[in-house]
């Protein structure tokens, strides 16, 4: 049983602050991790994926990936209220997508 | 627009009835997938297709079934053998089984 572990929350953040975000896996043959943003009531969207070991930037976003440790994270910098959302992690192994249960991300003004 | 479409967005059933989500998606994927959210808890997986008539279960398929007969096209049966269908429905579809996955946006479904 593949499982993906991710700290429910609620996570609160302060306006501008940076928000951690972080997720570990069991299945080792996992190559690529995804990260998506869901918010209440929606389906979720994409917002970043990584496959190599170290930083991937993108705008605010930066994920981090250590395979050795099973361990990924989502930093998001200059939060704002509308990061405020559900973030599930999602590693890709041979078969498809494993999902988290999400972080509950609050961003507060 | 290239996208993912769910109908309808709200749906209720009686119990003992049958019913189906429509999925469809114009973006030339392969893949399609359907998952089932409950509150507070992660994607299940209920069933997957690669290609044209031919599909996989997934985690939690009893209960379910699906067809394949067109590309853009993946609709899911909600029996009444599922014990407990309430939940949020959603769709997705990728080019490949490996790559990222793109959601429709959703289905509610109501069990009265």
């Amino acid at each position: 049983q593949k499982e993906v572990e991710q700290n429910s929350g609620p996570l609160s953040v302060p306006e501008g602050a940076i928000a951690s975000l972080n997720c570990t896996y069991s299945d080792r043959g996992s190559q690529s991790f995804f990260w998506y943003r869901q918010y209440s009531g929606k389906s979720p969207e994409l917002i970043m994926f990584i496959y190599s070991n170290g930083d991937k930037e993108d705008g605010r976003f930066t994920a981090q990936l250590n395979k050795a440790s099973q361990y990924v994270s989502l930093l998001i910098r200059d939060s704002q209220p509308s990061d405020s959302a559900t973030y599930l992690c999602a590693p890709q192994g041979a078969d498809g997508l494993t999902f988290g249960k999400g972080t509950h991300l609050i961003i507060q003004p | 627009d290239g996208g993912i479409t769910q109908s309808p967005k709200y749906l209720f059933r009686k119990e003992g009835q049958n019913v189906t989500l429509s999925c469809e998606q114009n973006l030339n994927h392969d893949a399609m997938y359907w998952y089932r959210q409950d509150p507070g808890q992660g994607l299940r997986l209920i069933y997957y297709s690669q290609i044209v008539n031919d599909f996989q279960k997934g985690d939690i398929a009893e209960g379910y079934s699906v067809s394949r007969e067109k590309k853009e096209s993946f609709p899911l049966t909600v029996t009444s053998a599922q014990k407990n269908p309430t939940a949020f429905y959603l769709c997705a579809s990728s080019s490949g089984l490996l790559n990222e996955q793109f959601f429709g946006p959703g289905t509610r479904l109501t069990v009265l």
